[in-house]
């Protein structure tokens, strides 16, 4: 039983293009997130979605544009790749991220390795 | 803004030796501190965590301290086994418009030579 799964697991593409990475959670959680990896393993959050509301947006280029369908699922789109684009990009999920609630474990994703050339 | 700092970047030691991994924090309101794991090419995972209510939680060969005035916190790995080889993140919550996020340290790289 996979937790929190996403796809591609690799993703290898030219710059310019437009790519999308899906994730799903089957936890029953109730908030997602995408972090972006560098090739120095910084682990920096991007977007947090809670209930298919978006509640973190960090300092992150328009390019970028997370989805929520449900809150089982949160997918990236990014258009016009860029060579600063190549990382790890892992998605995560918690049961909640309201203050006042005591926080929970993120479970992350197996990560999906995207390579801008 | 918040920051979380991590130190050391890289540790070498020798199998059954301890290790000591230190974290600052610079949010007062951070209350839930988790240490995450990374195996080469694999996703983080939670290994150990502690809330700002408490100051020390063991489990097994690993334990968590919490200095809350001073804004640090430490993992400590005894007996170290090769298996232990990995990148080591702290994290510490902050507050963004009524939701918690996590801040990650840098990581520390963790050799265990037998």
């Amino acid at each position: 039983d996979t937790a929190v799964s996403q796809t591609p697991k690799y993703l290898v593409t030219q710059m310019g293009n437009d790519k999308s990475i899906k994730c799903e959670q089957n936890l029953g959680h109730d908030t997602m997130y995408w972090y972006k990896q560098d090739s120095k393993k910084f682990l920096k959050i991007m977007f947090s979605y809670n209930n298919k509301e978006l509640i973190i947006n960090e300092t992150v280029p328009n390019r970028f544009s997370p989805k929520s369908p449900d809150k089982a699922h949160l997918n990236l789109h990014i258009n016009s790749l860029e060579l600063g684009d190549s990382a790890v990009y892992f998605c995560a999920s918690s049961q909640d991220s309201v203050v006042g609630v005591s926080y929970n474990e993120q479970f992350f994703g197996p990560g999906t390795r995207l390579t801008v050339l | 803004g918040e920051n979380v700092e991590q130190h050391p970047s890289t540790l070498s030691v020798q199998e059954g030796d301890s290790a000591v991994i230190k974290c600052t924090y610079s949010d007062s309101a951070s209350n839930y501190f988790p240490w995450y794991k990374q195996e080469l090419g694999k996703r983080p995972q939670l290994i150990i965590d502690i809330r700002s209510n408490v100051g020390e939680k063991k489990d097994q060969r690993i334990a968590v301290t919490l200095n809350k005035t001073a804004k640090h916190f430490s993992l400590h790995i005894t007996e170290t086994q090769p298996e232990d080889s990995a990148v080591y993140f702290c994290a510490a919550t902050s507050f963004s418009g009524g939701y918690n996020k996590l801040i990650f340290g840098a990581g520390t790289r963790l050799a265990v030579h037998p």
